[in-house]
């Protein structure tokens, strides 16, 4: 599976956006871009996911660029609810017969009141 | 939406017995689980894929022998320690993926805290 690379940690303030980027340079052209969070003592959660287009949800928006090899998850504005630690990851496939999610370091975000 | 229970929470158990943890998708089918763990302050890292009914994959470095996965319907998916050790100590993650389709593609567990003594 194709890497990807996140900053270890990033900060924001309360009720500010938030970018997050992911570099995945090796993407393949079937690769989804899956974006999932943890907080302490929890399983991942899912965020957004994506394969060209940007797309949005009522949680976060994830924007693809144009070849693909970087993509930032925004979070038009940050709680403290969502200090966690960010996963950008590739998979092969969605939903299909293949394809599973290797977790890199993630980001972790902190939110300051 | 999708929704996986893993049980127990958190589990306390002595050197040498094992431990078993179960993996349920409660609303939708689960074809593939996947099992995780986590070691403090350190990401997820994939143990094993799950399909059901037929035998696990491990990843390279995990003992089939140690970490016995079964799956033997489409809704549930359980992890056996067996002999456990102190270095066994971890947090385990299960993760289940419904077929084509599904909303979520990838759903997870809230995750089972083991502590061997």
């Amino acid at each position: 599976d194709a890497k990807t690379t996140q900053p270890n940690s990033m900060e924001s303030n309360e009720e500010e956006p938030v970018h997050l980027p992911c570099n995945h340079s090796t993407i393949s052209g079937t690769d989804y871009i899956h974006w999932y969070r943890q907080l302490p003592s929890q399983g991942p959660e899912y965020v957004i996911h994506g394969l060209t287009s940007n797309v949005n949800n009522r949680m976060a928006s994830l924007a693809i660029a144009e070849d693909r090899k970087s993509s930032t998850l925004i979070l038009h504005r940050a709680t403290l609810r969502d200090a966690a630690v960010y996963y950008c990851i590739l998979s092969r496939s969605y939903g299909g017969s293949q394809g599973n999610l290797i977790f890199g370091k993630g980001t972790k975000l902190s939110v300051k009141p | 939406g999708a929704v996986v229970s893993q049980h127990p929470s958190r589990v306390i158990c002595k050197s040498g017995t094992s431990v078993k943890i179960e993996c349920r998708s409660l609303d939708f089918q689960a074809t593939t689980m996947f099992w995780y763990r986590q070691f403090p302050k350190q990401s997820l890292m994939l143990m094993a894929t799950s399909n059901e009914g037929s035998k696990a994959t491990y990843e390279q470095g995990v003992e089939k022998d140690k970490f016995l996965i079964n799956h033997a319907s489409l809704t549930l998916s359980t992890l056996t320690v067996t002999s456990a050790h102190p270095e066994d100590s971890s947090f385990y993650i299960c993760s289940a993926r419904g077929g084509g389709g599904s909303a979520y593609g990838y759903t997870f567990g809230s995750g089972t805290r083991l502590t061997v003594v």
